[in-house]
């Protein structure tokens, strides 16, 4: 069965801080890992995903399947990075349900 | 553009009645998702679609139905709504391809008294 854990419900920085939002999976096949934002009062979208390996926003995340991981990184958080993030898995093959965490919220302070 | 919408983006009904959930996209998508999203619990599936006729059960489709007539809509029904099924509502849709990225609808907010 796949599932997303997203350890942390919420998660606080500072401005200019860098933050870390964790996820790991649990899934025998090959995963794909997608990391989703939900700004305030706006629809989901996609942030990154592992296959293309780019930083979107500043953010990062590498799969790591030893560890079976795919943390987002941020090296200086700004406030406009205030949201809702999830970590989503789905397997390979493109016609496959994609599974979410419950989700990290962050803020961002002054 | 292509997109996603969902209607309506507010409901109230009453414990018991019959509810409807509309999504339309025009992004010519075969896979269709319906998912609820609860404080505490995140996205959780609730049905998708990989084509016309074609549906499945999710991880909490106890109460719900979906029907796929058309490639572009996927309606979310209620068969009897419970106060337990009080949430928001989104649907996606998303290509039959590696690392397809799944849009998402505005969300429905609903409420069951």
């Amino acid at each position: 069965a796949q599932r997303v854990t997203q350890p942390e419900k919420l998660l606080s920085v500072f401005k200019g801080a860098p933050v870390e939002l964790k996820c790991n999976y649990s899934y025998s096949g090959s995963p794909e890992l997608f990391w989703y934002v939900q700004y305030s009062r706006q629809r989901l979208q996609l942030l990154l995903r592992h296959i293309s390996r780019e930083s979107i926003k500043g953010f990062t995340a590498d799969l790591n399947k030893g560890e079976t991981s795919f943390h987002l990184k941020k090296p200086f958080a700004q406030e406009e990075d205030s949201a809702m993030y999830y970590c989503a898995l789905r397997s390979q093959g493109g016609s496959e349900k994609l599974v979410f965490g419950k989700g990290t919220k962050l803020t961002v302070n002054p | 553009d292509a997109e996603i919408t969902q209607s309506p983006r507010h409901k109230i009904t009453e414990t018991g009645r019959q509810v409807t959930l509309a999504c339309h996209q025009t992004w010519n998508h075969n896979n269709m998702f319906w998912y609820r999203q609860d404080l505490g619990h995140g996205l959780r599936l609730i049905h998708y679609s990989y084509g016309v006729q074609d549906t499945n059960k999710g991880e909490v489709s106890d109460g719900y139905s979906v029907s796929r007539s058309n490639t572009e809509d996927l309606p979310l029904t209620l068969e009897s709504a419970a106060s337990s099924q009080t949430s928001v509502y989104f649907c996606a849709s998303s290509a039959d391809r590696d690392s397809a990225e799944a849009f998402f609808g505005q969300g429905t907010r609903l409420t069951v008294v």
